[in-house]
């Protein structure tokens, strides 16, 4: 069973440029999370997803910042407009639904020129 | 507002001694606890959990201990190895499906 699955695992971009990022959960979860890392900091929540649900987006920023689980394909974290504060880890997690593990994926590193 | 702390940034233990990493949160509603394991550039792996009915959980060299009165788990790991050396993250979730909150980690150096 292939464990959570981030591509790419590192990203370049210059400021004013998208990213996006993609999460493929373990396989039988329907539960997604992201979070991200700044530098020298723990992980902070950024958005709960269920299959086609955004369930709590309480951690995304407010502008540029968008999430999405489709009914198909992995889940994407998209951030429009890039400044060099974003630079980051994003992680992203899997829940299978009937345990409370959250399962990591190895992460994006995100690096805005 | 930190609602899930680890007051010590880093720890360094002797090789075969025991390592005991401490957290305190302040949110009473949490109901779950967990501990993650991370290495550099690599995703934190999930170490071993407690739900608040429980006082305490093993599993193999890790043990964890939940004081709710207090507000405190710890992580115990004897012995330790050095191939434990990482930074170990404390979280904690209001329910099963709840986001998690996570600590901002201990560095635990095991000097061989």
């Amino acid at each position: 069973n292939a464990g959570v699955m981030q591509n790419p695992r590192h990203l370049v971009r210059r400021r004013g440029q998208e990213a996006r990022l993609r999460c493929s959960p373990m396989k039988g979860h329907s539960h997604v999370y992201w979070y991200r890392q700044l530098p020298e900091e723990g992980l902070k929540f950024m958005v709960y997803l269920q299959k086609e649900n955004i369930i709590d987006e309480s951690g995304m920023p407010k502008e540029r910042f968008s999430a999405e689980f489709p009914k198909e394909g992995p889940s994407i974290l998209r951030i429009q407009q890039v400044v060099r504060g974003d630079s980051a880890a994003y992680f992203c997690a899997s829940h299978l639904g009937t345990e409370e593990t959250q399962y990591f994926g190895p992460g994006t590193r995100l690096l805005v020129l | 507002d930190q609602q899930v702390k680890q007051n010590s940034p880093s720890l360094s233990v002797q090789e075969g001694r025991i390592s005991i990493l401490n957290c305190d949160y302040t949110n009473s509603m949490f109901d779950y606890f967990l501990w993650y394991k991370k290495y550099p550039a690599e995703g934190p792996t999930f170490l071993i959990s407690i739900s608040s009915i429980k006082d305490k959980n093993e599993d193999g060299r890790f043990t964890v201990f939940l004081n709710k009165s207090a507000k405190h788990l710890s992580l115990h790991i004897v012995p330790s190895q050095p191939g434990d050396s990482a930074v170990y993250f404390c979280a904690a979730s209001g329910t099963s499906y709840d986001k998690v909150i996570f600590g901002p980690g201990t560095s635990l150096s095991v000097i061989p």
